[in-house]
């Protein structure tokens, strides 16, 4: 039961475009969503995150919007570069009782932006 | 400025050898956690410690034991490996939360292991 979806395994935009990487969920407790991006043979990094009491969250070039009525999130990047092109991966948690602080992850998308 | 290291970086197993895979991280979380990562299936949790002495099952960890004896570490161990446990192994570690921010995870270059 894949409680976190990022349905498109891939994304390819040119430069100065825009990338827009969508995420679902269906636990209706996650109240934190995050984006990390994933280089190969490197480790995950943080790259965004949003509390449910938004519905957006702007960080440079990057925003993520949240749409709790659809459990829905996306990731927007612009301009996009080509340094941008990595895998994105969606995640979320929920405090709930007995914070862990685990994160639940989505499939991954690979974003490739061509110059 | 080391963050969190996990040792080895590569390794190659036969079927039903052990191996322990070691994560070290310096920035005095308290929560720590193991992931794989296999094609098509993202990030799966295996593992989690939530303080020193403390351990907890993920989403799949099912041939896989864990130890978290000191604070700064957390070993993940693989008793009879089986062709299915090839993956990329992460670690990674975290604060506790506070109020609605959430916990930002922080996580280790990776380990790869394949079991032939």
């Amino acid at each position: 039961d894949q409680q976190v979806k990022q349905n498109s395994p891939s994304l390819s935009v040119q430069e100065g475009r825009i990338s827009i990487l969508n995420c679902d969920y269906t636990n209706s407790m996650f109240d934190y969503f995050l984006w990390y991006k994933k280089y190969p043979a490197e480790g995950p990094t943080f790259l965004i995150s949003i509390s449910s009491i938004k519905d957006k969250n702007e960080d440079g070039r990057f925003t993520v919007f949240l749409n709790k009525s659809a459990k829905h999130l996306s990731l927007h990047i612009v301009p996009s570069q080509p340094g941008d092109s990595a895998v994105y991966f969606c995640a979320a948690s929920s405090h709930g009782s007995g914070n862990t602080g685990k994160l639940i992850f989505g499939q991954g998308t690979t974003l490739q932006v061509k110059p | 400025n080391a963050g969190v290291t996990q040792t080895p970086k590569f390794r190659v197993l036969k079927t039903g050898q052990s191996m322990t895979l070691l994560c070290a991280q310096d920035m005095n979380h308290e929560y720590m956690y193991w992931y794989r990562q296999d094609p098509g299936m993202g990030l799966r949790l295996i593992h989690y410690s939530v303080g020193e002495g403390t351990t907890a099952k993920g989403e799949v960890p099912d041939g896989y034991n864990v130890s978290r004896l000191k604070k700064q570490n957390f070993l993940l161990g693989l008793e009879s490996a089986a062709p299915s446990q090839t993956s990329v192994y992460f670690c990674a570690s975290s604060y506790p939360g506070q109020g609605l921010s959430g916990n930002t995870i922080y996580f280790g270059e990776g380990s790869w292991l394949t079991v032939v």
